[in-house]
């Protein structure tokens, strides 16, 4: 069965770098999203993407994020300045239309 | 406003009981789906119900949905130790990009 994956599993970084958060949504899917989970707290959504552009986004989502679909498979999500408090668990999901969202295992990000 | 609150918070029973938790929500949804999350793990999709449905049925899962009422249950029948998990309502608005918007869960534990 397709699923979505997610690269790294696990990501520690310094306060200040960037990363770069890897998700390969299912093929014939659409829609795509990034979710974050800090622990012990809501799955929040950040921003979702649609035809090669942002279809919306959240409060949280400010001018630190980005993400881009650079080729047919790969879809990123991009913090240019990391901070303590985006220490989380980073979802991506994706649906083939408006509908059932399938998330990927996640990726833990951990500020130092 | 908060959309998408489960109740209870947190859930104990002894395997073969039933298990229901309920969700709230507070503005008009395009459809409410229901994840599993297991421990530090990702989301797993349940079930879908669309806002002109009002019941629906997978396995062991029955979902109810009352638009009038803005709430739906998740119904687990004939539990298992493997049905312990977190449990989250996730709605998805008509003026949106589809994006889900979770509530805190259900900790739910099954005791063998």
């Amino acid at each position: 069965e397709p699923e979505v994956t997610q690269t790294p599993s696990h990501q520690v970084t310094q306060m200040g770098q960037e990363v770069i958060l890897r998700c390969v949504p299912i093929s014939n899917h659409l829609y795509f999203y990034w979710y974050r989970q800090i622990l012990g707290q809501k799955v929040e959504f950040l921003v979702s993407f649609y035809n090669n552009e942002i279809s919306e986004k959240s409060e949280i989502f400010d001018d630190q994020f980005s993400v881009e679909r650079p080729d047919g498979s790969n879809f990123t999500l991009k913090i240019r300045s990391t901070k303590l408090e985006d220490s989380a668990m980073y979802f991506c999901a994706s649906s083939e239309q408006s509908d059932t969202q399938y998330f990927g295992p996640g990726t833990r990000l951990t500020v130092l | 406003s908060q959309q998408g609150e489960e109740d209870p918070q947190a859930l104990s029973i002894q395997e073969g009981e039933n298990a229901t938790m309920n969700c709230s929500y507070k503005t008009s949804i395009n459809n409410l789906q229901w994840y599993r999350q297991n421990s530090g793990r990702g989301l797993v999709h349940l079930i879908l119900i669309r806002s002109n449905e009002r019941e629906k049925h997978s396995g062991r899962l029955r979902v109810t949905l009352d638009t009038s009422k803005k709430s739906s249950s998740l119904l687990i029948t004939a539990s298992r130790a493997a049905d312990t998990a977190s449990y989250f309502c996730a709605t998805a608005r008509m003026d949106s990009s589809y994006k889900l918007i979770f509530g805190s869960g259900t900790r739910l534990l099954v005791r063998p």
